[in-house]
């Protein structure tokens, strides 16, 4: 399996633009998490999906973030409009959903607001 | 509540000394513990992890760690640091809820190898 596959790896954009990062997870997985990764913060959980269906958003930071599960293996992370604070690495994982089971990351897509 | 305590934002060590990167948590009930590492750049692999097996977890890359009830403790150790260890460690927990995992991760520690 080619693991969690992450696009973009980069992303640069200016402030007020719309943001789309996507996300295939590990096939017959059916967790998927987004986290935000800054250097003020840490590794913060914005939302994740259990068998596509959104569980717990409530890392996410406003209104102007959104995340679809459309299927199995697909996700998509929205920014719009983007602010500068914004700029984070932001990773994507996956998880065979039993208990106590790892996630599996993602490359990351670094997010560059300007 | 489940929660973790990377006690170290930072550990230097040299080369060829050992490594100790120390994580305590908390849990109403007996967690599963995990370490991550993330690589410059890099996005995070798992390293090891504890479930209630055998208490002395053994990890990619020669790292090991003891899981100690009495104390708390889940640290992660490494008789032998090499260059390439240089990196972020992070501790984890996991709140299994629901039918759901949900992974709560420390604040990480910058693991430095000097020659």
């Amino acid at each position: 399996d080619a693991g969690v596959i992450q696009s973009p790896r980069h992303e640069v954009t200016e402030m007020g633009q719309e943001v789309t990062l996507r996300c295939k997870p590990i096939s017959g997985h059916n967790s998927l998490f987004w986290y935000r990764q800054t250097m003020m913060r840490g590794l913060e959980l914005l939302i994740y999906f259990n068998n596509n269906v959104p569980i717990d958003d409530s890392g996410m930071p406003e209104d102007r973030f959104s995340a679809k599960m459309p299927n199995a293996s697909f996700s998509t992370l929205k920014i719009q409009p983007s602010e500068p604070r914004d700029s984070a690495v932001y990773f994507c994982a996956s998880s065979p959903g039993q208990a106590n089971t790892e996630a599996f990351f993602g490359q990351g897509t670094r997010l560059t607001v300007v | 509540a489940q929660s973790v305590t990377q006690l170290d934002s930072h550990v230097s060590v040299s080369e060829g000394t050992p490594v100790l990167l120390r994580c305590n948590y908390s849990s109403s009930y007996s967690p599963s513990l995990f370490w991550y590492v993330q690589h410059p750049n890099k996005g995070l692999q798992l390293l090891l992890k504890y479930t209630s097996a055998a208490t002395l977890v053994k990890g990619i890359n020669g790292f090991e760690a003891e899981f100690k009830k009495s104390e708390t403790s889940f640290h992660l150790t490494k008789p032998s640091a090499h260059m390439s260890d240089a990196a972020e460690y992070f501790c984890v927990v996991i709140l299994f809820s629901g039918g759901y995992n949900k992974l709560i991760f420390g604040a990480g520690t910058r693991l430095a190898v000097h020659p």
